[in-house]
């Protein structure tokens, strides 16, 4: 079955460019039947979406973050990124990438186990 | 921008009970939304899609229902495994979620 894994540093400095990848296991990140997407999670709070990205490189970002955000595709690799610039303390998460079900609303299916991110000088 | 307000914010219950659970939609999303799953340390799973279709491998005391604005995730007799955090999602957003804990 597919996986995903989150990696990159986890440590950033503020004001820096926040950089991770998913790398995708078991399928194929260029199937039309999936979007590719980034959450996050503040230790202790609810869960917020960062955007989602076709194979194709179209992009859908959160409006409260879309001046900060690129995310990309590379399908050679079977993998996608997020880029976040400009980091502060506010940033500090877990960030989830998981796969976005196209034709079903967009639930998120599976999810990778995550990987944290602080933004401390 | 739709909003989602899931209440309550924690549900006290006891292992064998029923828990219900609600997602309320700022605005009409069809059967667009999603529930999901979340213990401590562990990433989200997906529970419910399209309002009421089980996700594969999910047990069938879990049960979504609803359209339009107001949705139910129940859980018809409480496992030891349930008690965790539940969210819904529509689209780029998600609810507040709510908190299962053991009475």
């Amino acid at each position: 079955q597919v996986q995903l894994r989150e990696s990159g540093p986890g440590l950033v400095k503020p004001s820096q460019t926040l950089s991770l990848t998913c790398t995708v296991s078991g399928g194929s990140i260029s199937s039309n039947t999936y979007f590719w997407g980034w959450i996050r999670q503040p230790a202790g709070k609810g869960l917020e979406w960062i955007g989602r990205i076709y194979n194709s490189g179209s992009t859908n970002y959160n409006p409260s973050l879309k001046s900060r955000v690129t995310i990309s595709v590379d399908t050679s690799k079977n993998q996608f990124s997020l880029k976040l610039s400009s980091v502060t303390a506010a940033d500090t998460a877990i960030y989830y990438c998981a796969r976005v079900l196209r034709f079903h609303n967009q639930a998120l299916d599976p999810w990778g186990q995550g990987t944290l991110v602080t933004v401390s000088s | 921008e739709i909003v989602l307000t899931q209440s309550p914010a924690t549900l006290s219950l006891s292992p064998g009970e029923r828990a219900t659970l609600s997602c309320r939609a700022s605005q009409s999303v069809s059967s667009s939304l999603a529930w999901y799953q979340q213990k401590p340390g562990q990433a989200p799973r997906l529970l419910i899609y399209d309002a009421s279709n089980r996700a594969t491998g999910i047990p069938a005391r879990f049960s979504g229902t609803g359209s339009g604005t107001d949705f139910t995730l129940t859980i018809s007799s409480l496992e030891p495994e349930d008690f965790a955090v539940y969210y819904c999602q529509q689209g780029l957003t998600f609810g507040g979620g709510t908190k299962v804990e053991i009475k």
